[in-house]
């Protein structure tokens, strides 16, 4: 079965800082992993997919499948990073089933 | 395009009863996914959908059962209604099943007393 942990419930950084997002996986086949976000009173979006390895709103992710981590970066955080954060795993065999962490809250602090 | 629909968009009910949520996707998008959220934790799996078709299931049991439509819109039913049944109820469209992005809905917020 596949599991999804996000270790962080909570995490908070200054502006300009650094931000790590902790993300590792379960999962006995290949993996496809996604991160999610979602802004105050806004609906679950995307933000970045793993095998496309683009960089989103200055955010990147690297898939380290020694570590089965997928952690989410970004070099200096600004103010409007502040959201809820959920990593996901895609499973296949034909199922097709996201499934999600617990989310971590990033509050940039200005 | 207003992207996915949900509605309602809270909903209140008691134990024992029945509800149908509903759901409109995005158009052209043909598979529809349905996630339970409780309070404090990620979206959990409870079905997909693509050309009417089940693809998939999460680990709810059978009070929960889903369709999809020949719109590709989605019903969503739960009967026997428990208090622990309540939560945000997620909708997401995309393209195709699979590794496709998914595209999130507001949300019903149902209530169980």
């Amino acid at each position: 079965a596949q599991r999804v942990t996000q270790p962080e419930k909570l995490l908070s950084v200054f502006k300009g800082a650094p931000v790590e997002l902790k993300c590792n996986y379960s999962y006995s086949g290949s993996p496809e992993l996604f991160w999610y976000v979602q802004y105050s009173r806004q609906r679950l979006q995307l933000l970045l997919r793993h095998i496309s390895r683009e960089s989103i709103k200055g955010f990147t992710a690297d898939l380290n499948k020694g570590e089965t981590s997928f952690h989410l970066k970004k070099p200096f955080a600004q103010e409007e990073d502040s959201a809820m954060y959920y990593c996901a795993l895609l499973s296949g065999a034909g199922s097709y089933q996201l499934t999600f962490g617990k989310g971590t809250k990033l509050s940039v602090i200005p | 395009d207003a992207g996915v629909t949900q509605s309602p968009t809270h909903l209140i009910k008691t134990r024992g009863q029945h509800v149908t949520l509903r759901c409109s996707p995005i158009s052209g998008h043909k598979s529809v996914s349905w996630y339970q959220q409780v309070l404090g934790q990620g979206p959990q799996f409870i079905f997909q959908y693509y050309e009417k078709e089940e693809r998939g299931r999460g680990n709810f049991p059978d009070r929960f059962s889903a369709r999809q439509f020949p719109n590709y819109s989605s019903e969503l039913n739960v009967n026997a209604l428990l208090l622990g049944d309540s939560a945000l109820y997620l909708c997401a469209s995309s393209l195709l099943p699979g590794a496709y992005e998914q595209y999130f809905g507001p949300g019903t917020r149902l209530t169980v007393t």
